[in-house]
């Protein structure tokens, strides 16, 4: 089983819906948890951290699930920019290896006029 | 506007060939990632280094790749002798890491690697 899974869809969104996936991680001493957007022949770039309470960035919500080893994360009233892969990312501190950053899969999100 | 600066940002080779790769940390950044991505294993760590010592370089085939921190600003990842299969992008990130825990993890704007 992968440390960090993600649904790599596409997930084919209608301007102006909510779009919501997950991610899971199997490691329930991950310490902290992160989203980050990949636009397409681009570098990944920090969306939103998550915290244990959830968060909310304008029309993104980011939750986590530690009975459940998962986050998530809400897109409301979906544009066409936020076409893009979304990345998860986990944070575990690894033995000797120190803190170690694993990422997702992505899961790929096209908004759609 | 700090950033992460990586070159080259295209490399097109032939099999055989010694690939180096380069990138800058962002300053202040103690600890610098190099990771790779393809279509069909998406973003596998290769490496990162903390204060310039490696930490962990288990996601990477020893055999033909090396990675190096020669001083704060400078990180390289070589391979010798490059393969069709290492075709891929190279992207290199850094971060501060404090209070055991990182910082918002930047990305450089990768080296996409095409081996003949």
């Amino acid at each position: 089983r992968k440390e960090v899974e993600q649904d790599p869809g596409p997930f084919n969104v209608p301007e102006g819906a909510t779009v919501a996936f997950n991610c899971t991680y199997s490691n329930s001493a991950s310490q902290s948890f992160f989203w980050y957007r990949q636009d397409c022949r681009k570098e990944p770039k920090l969306l939103m951290s998550v915290y244990s309470s959830g968060n909310e960035d304008g029309r993104f919500t980011a939750q986590l699930n530690r009975a459940s080893q998962y986050i998530s994360l809400l897109i409301r009233d979906s544009k066409l920019s936020d076409s893009a892969t979304y990345l998860c990312v986990v944070n575990l501190l690894s033995g000797a290896a120190g803190n170690k950053l694993t990422f997702g899969g992505g899961t790929r999100v096209l908004v759609k006029p | 506007d700090a950033r992460v600066t990586q070159t080259p940002r295209h490399k097109v080779t032939e099999m055989g060939q010694e690939v180096t790769m380069r990138c800058q940390p962002i300053l202040g950044h103690n600890t610098v990632f190099w990771y790779r991505q393809t279509m069909m294993q998406g973003l596998e760590l290769l490496a990162y280094f903390r204060n310039r010592a490696p930490l962990d370089d288990s996601g990477m085939p020893k055999d033909r790749f090396s990675a190096e921190m020669p001083d704060a600003t400078l990180a390289t990842l070589k391979i010798q002798p490059s393969e069709p299969r290492d075709s891929a992008v190279y992207f290199c990130a850094s971060a501060l890491f404090r209070d055991r825990a990182y910082n918002e993890q930047f990305f450089g704007p990768g080296t996409r690697l095409t081996v003949l």
